[in-house]
């Protein structure tokens, strides 16, 4: 069974377009993230939800927005896509937040692609 | 150093070389130092989570090493194997987690 699952794997889209990228934990963890890789391979985080609450919410653009139903799931919705939010995008989740010694476990990546 | 620099950014060895590559970290406001082993088109797999510093860590034939005072930490594989093609990522976490690029590992068979 995957750990952290996130759908879908490929998404092409045109500019404007709003999207939803959505991703679940089987693993029982409190907190789940979302990472977007830069274009120069870095991972980035976006969020990071711990029991329902956001925790960190960095300078991301507000078409972005994250939706936890529980907590096992943390989507990410993208309103107006633009060229630049093109990037693979990583779903993760910890037991504890980020601040603490835990092993942080990913998704497989969502690429998105706009066009 | 402000943040997480790893290299070098890609290594190619043969069959059974051994080779080790770096993480190097701020030394400041030191919390973990995470390494990830991360195949193409996978999720990033984590190997070892270090905490205090001369910290050694093992897993078959890959260890790794922790310098805290000096911010940085080695990777190193014994007897590299083609499957151990990936690229190696470390996370430095203070407040933040902030991740290198990685090193991309080609083992030639």
């Amino acid at each position: 069974d995957t750990a952290v699952s996130q759908t879908p794997k490929y998404l092409v889209t045109q500019m404007g377009n709003d999207k939803s990228i959505k991703c679940e934990q089987n693993l029982g963890h409190d907190t789940m993230y979302w990472y977007k890789q830069d274009s120069k391979k870095f991972l980035k985080i976006m969020f990071s939800y711990n029991n329902k609450e956001l925790i960190i919410n960095e300078t991301v653009p507000n078409r972005f927005s994250p939706k936890s139903p529980d907590k096992a799931h943390l989507n990410l919705h993208i309103n107006s896509l633009e060229l630049g939010d093109s990037a693979v995008y990583f779903c993760a989740s910890s037991q504890d937040g980020q601040n603490s010694g835990n092993t942080i476990y990913f998704g497989e990546g969502s690429w998105l692609t706009v066009v | 150093i402000l943040n997480v620099e790893q290299s070098p950014q890609s290594l190619h060895v043969q069959e059974g070389d051994s080779t080790n590559f770096t993480c190097s970290f701020p030394s400041s406001n030191f919390y973990a130092l995470h390494w990830y082993r991360w195949e193409t088109a996978k999720s990033p797999e984590a190997l070892f989570v270090m905490t205090l510093n001369g910290d050694e860590k093992k897993k078959g034939r890959i260890s790794a090493t922790l310098n805290t005072k000096e911010g940085y930490s080695y990777l190193y594989i014994k007897g590299s194997q083609p499957e151990d093609s990936a690229t190696y990522l470390c996370a430095f976490r203070d407040n933040d987690m902030r991740f290198g690029a990685g090193t991309r590992l080609t083992v030639k068979p």
